[in-house]
């Protein structure tokens, strides 16, 4: 009954560093995506997958970079890490097409970058 | 821009009455409306839905209503209770996508008193 697992769940990183955050769904869909939360903000979409082997940007991607591994895993990456980077990610999924898109999120990573 | 909003940050209901909150949005394209629940460290979990071709649904103690002409949602729990207490996202999906990404409000926070 695992649903979306994010891993890990805190970090905290130095500017410049990078890093790997790590997302699996065991629900077998096909859409995967990558949000980051900001205090008083929605959510704002980072990246995106379709599909397995496609990826497209979201609405904020400068910084980050993505991998879908597989069906299951979806990954984003942080190359040098920066303050304006500090936010709680969530990743989601989805089944690609049903009647409409109903994303299942996973717990959250909460980053800090000093 | 903002596309979808939710203009009241904070809502404070006693237990036992009705809680009604509000989403507008500015994309004519959207045709499909989702309500998202969200408790501190955890991720937002999917409420409760609606399409453009419906004014109402209803789901237990959850209603959503939609004014398409108003460009107007909202999303009424009766009774509330205390359980109830926690951040409630509209999003909103255009027209033809079926597994592309939701566009978010900023979030209500709800309280719901004993």
């Amino acid at each position: 009954n695992a649903g979306v697992t994010q891993t890990p769940k805190f970090q905290v990183l130095k500017t410049g560093q990078s890093m790997t955050l790590q997302c699996a769904q065991d629900m077998n869909h096909n859409s995967m995506y990558w949000y980051r939360q900001d205090p008083g903000m929605g959510l704002r979409l980072i990246y995106y997958s379709a599909s397995e082997g496609t990826t497209d940007k979201g609405e904020v991607p400068n910084g980050y970079n993505v991998s879908r591994l597989n069906k299951r895993e979806f990954s984003l990456r942080l190359e040098s890490a920066a303050p304006s980077q500090t936010s709680v990610y969530f990743c989601a999924s989805s089944a690609w097409g049903t009647a409409k898109n109903i994303q299942y999120f996973g717990a959250g990573t909460r980053l800090s970058v000093l | 821009d903002q596309q979808v909003k939710q203009n009241s940050p904070s809502l404070s209901v006693q237990e036992g009455r009705i809680s009604i909150l509000n989403c507008d949005y500015t994309n004519s394209m959207f045709d499909y409306f989702l309500w998202y629940k969200k408790y501190p460290a955890e991720g937002p979990t999917f409420l409760i839905s609606i399409s453009s071709i419906k004014d109402k649904n209803e789901d237990g103690r959850f209603t959503v209503f939609l004014n398409k002409s108003a460009k107007h949602l909202s999303l009424h729990i009766v009774p509330s209770q205390p359980g109830d207490s926690a951040v409630y996202f509209c999003a909103a999906l255009p027209q033809g996508d079926s597994g592309y990404a939701l566009n978010f409000g900023k979030g209500t926070s709800l309280l719901v008193t004993p």
